[in-house]
């Protein structure tokens, strides 16, 4: 029990355009999901905490504008990179947790490899 | 600042010994730790969580140590298999809804 899905899983995609990343919760439903970023050999870096029916929360540092996360049901939430660049490139990995769990056990999803070119 | 440390990059171990892999933190007061392992390319996989007041955790050949007065983890792989070769993550509750992970240390399993 206890698998996220992602899709897809790599993308290649122009500068200036759009790419949205889906993110589901097949046998279980998630109050919350969160969205990190990782660059080759370094740690995963959390973007955003996203609440069903409410909007997401940010880190610091992170551009609500270029990255917009919609948690539309219990069991999706999708990450949408605006006007994409090559400084985006990178791999980004979602987690969800049970309802009622918090942050304890994230269960994650395999990752998308975002590619600008 | 809030700081994760794991011990090394990358840590060679030779099949059948015990890995031992390092997490240090600093100005922090973690309800629980957290490892995990991620294999390349994939998301990591959750294997233990030890909170404050739990001294040692183990689950088969798993085991994990936490010690606040060091603000220590260590986490043990005993008979190590080539299998274990892996990047290994630390990770710690910040706040209600948010871990950190450390960079992770990369095993590999020496046939």
């Amino acid at each position: 029990g206890a698998v996220v899905s992602q899709h897809p899983s790599w993308v290649i995609c122009k500068s200036g355009t759009s790419v949205k990343i889906e993110c589901r919760s097949l046998d279980f439903q998630a109050t919350t999901m969160f969205w990190y970023r990782q660059f080759p050999k370094q740690s995963l870096m959390l973007m955003a905490t996203s609440n069903e029916g409410s909007k997401a929360t940010y880190e610091q540092g992170v551009e609500k504008d270029k990255f917009l996360i919609n948690h539309a049901s219990l069991t999706l939430s999708t990450l949408t990179v605006t006007s994409a660049h090559p400084e985006d490139s990178s791999f980004y990995i979602c987690s969800a947790s049970r309802a009622g769990g918090g942050s304890y056990e994230q269960y994650f999803g395999p990752g998308t490899r975002l590619t600008v070119t | 600042s809030q700081k994760i440390e794991q011990n090394s990059e990358a840590l060679n171990i030779q099949e059948g010994k015990t890995a031992t892999l390092t997490c240090n933190y600093t100005n922090y007061s973690p309800a629980y730790l957290q490892w995990y392992r991620q294999d390349p390319g994939r998301g990591p996989v959750f294997l233990l969580l030890i909170r404050e007041n739990e001294k040692e955790k183990r689950k088969e050949r798993l085991k994990v140590t936490f010690d606040t007065t060091l603000k220590q983890s260590l986490f043990h792989i005993t008979a190590s298999q080539p299998a274990d070769s892996a990047t290994y993550l630390c990770a710690l509750d910040e706040r209600d809804d948010k871990i950190i992970f450390g960079k992770g240390t990369r095993l590999h399993i020496l046939p």
